[in-house]
């Protein structure tokens, strides 16, 4: 089947501190692979994605390439501001047949940034 | 600009009461998916559906029903609350023609109590 383990958390980081969240995977077909990050009261809201591997998904800083030799995914952010505080969740996607979408997801990395 | 809508935010029930919980999407979906989120657990699949009149079981659906007699609306039903039932439900969608770029947009769910 397919799993997703994320590094245990909480994670906790001064502003501008680097940040690695580890993120690998199982998977019965070629997954695409997302980030989401939930701020607190808030639904889950797509980071950003990579559908093959070595592909480079990024956006508001973040970055995470998809490593198919290591089955990795991991988040990076050279420098981390209070705002970023959030949980993260790994996702991935094995499209056709009967997935309907269906995402599995890791457990979550809660992100807590001081000034 | 609605996107995903939960109703209602917070709810607290007794043992054994009922309640339904309250999904509508504007987007036009097909494929809608109905999660719960226990600390440090991610998010599990309760239901999902790919159609109006289509509905299909998930990683854990023993307590809860749903319907989708709609597009638009894909409730959740409670039947006899447990303390186990105690968890963030969150609801989402997708287009089946979308999965890969934006696999699911999310409500901001329902904080769900049973005592």
């Amino acid at each position: 089947g397919n799993s997703v383990t994320q590094m245990e958390g909480p994670v906790t980081l001064s502003e501008e501190a680097f940040l690695t969240i580890n993120c690998t995977y199982t998977a019965t077909g070629y997954p695409s692979l997302f980030w989401y990050v939930q701020y607190p009261g808030e639904g889950l809201q797509l980071l950003l994605k990579a559908t093959k591997a070595d592909d480079k998904g990024s956006n508001k800083g973040f970055e995470a390439t998809y490593r198919k030799e290591t089955t990795s995914f991991h988040l990076e952010k050279g420098s981390v501001q209070v705002s970023d505080s959030a949980v993260y969740f790994c996702a991935l996607l094995v499209s056709g047949g009967t997935s309907y979408g269906k995402l599995t997801f890791g457990q979550g990395t809660i992100l807590t940034v001081h000034p | 600009n609605a996107g995903v809508t939960q109703t209602p935010k917070f709810r607290i029930l007794k043992i054994g009461q009922s309640m339904t919980l309250q999904c509508a999407q504007d987007m036009n979906h097909n494929y809608m998916y109905w999660y719960r989120q226990d600390p440090g657990m991610g998010l599990k699949l309760i239901y999902y559906s790919v159609g109006a009149g289509i509905t299909d079981k998930g990683e854990v659906p023993n307590g809860y029903n749903v319907s989708r007699s709609t597009t638009e609306d894909f409730p959740l039903r409670l039947e006899l609350a447990a303390p186990s039932q105690t968890s963030v439900y969150f609801c989402a969608s997708t287009a089946r023609g979308q999965i890969s770029n934006q696999p699911q947009h999310f409500g901001d769910g329902t904080r769900l109590s049973i005592l």
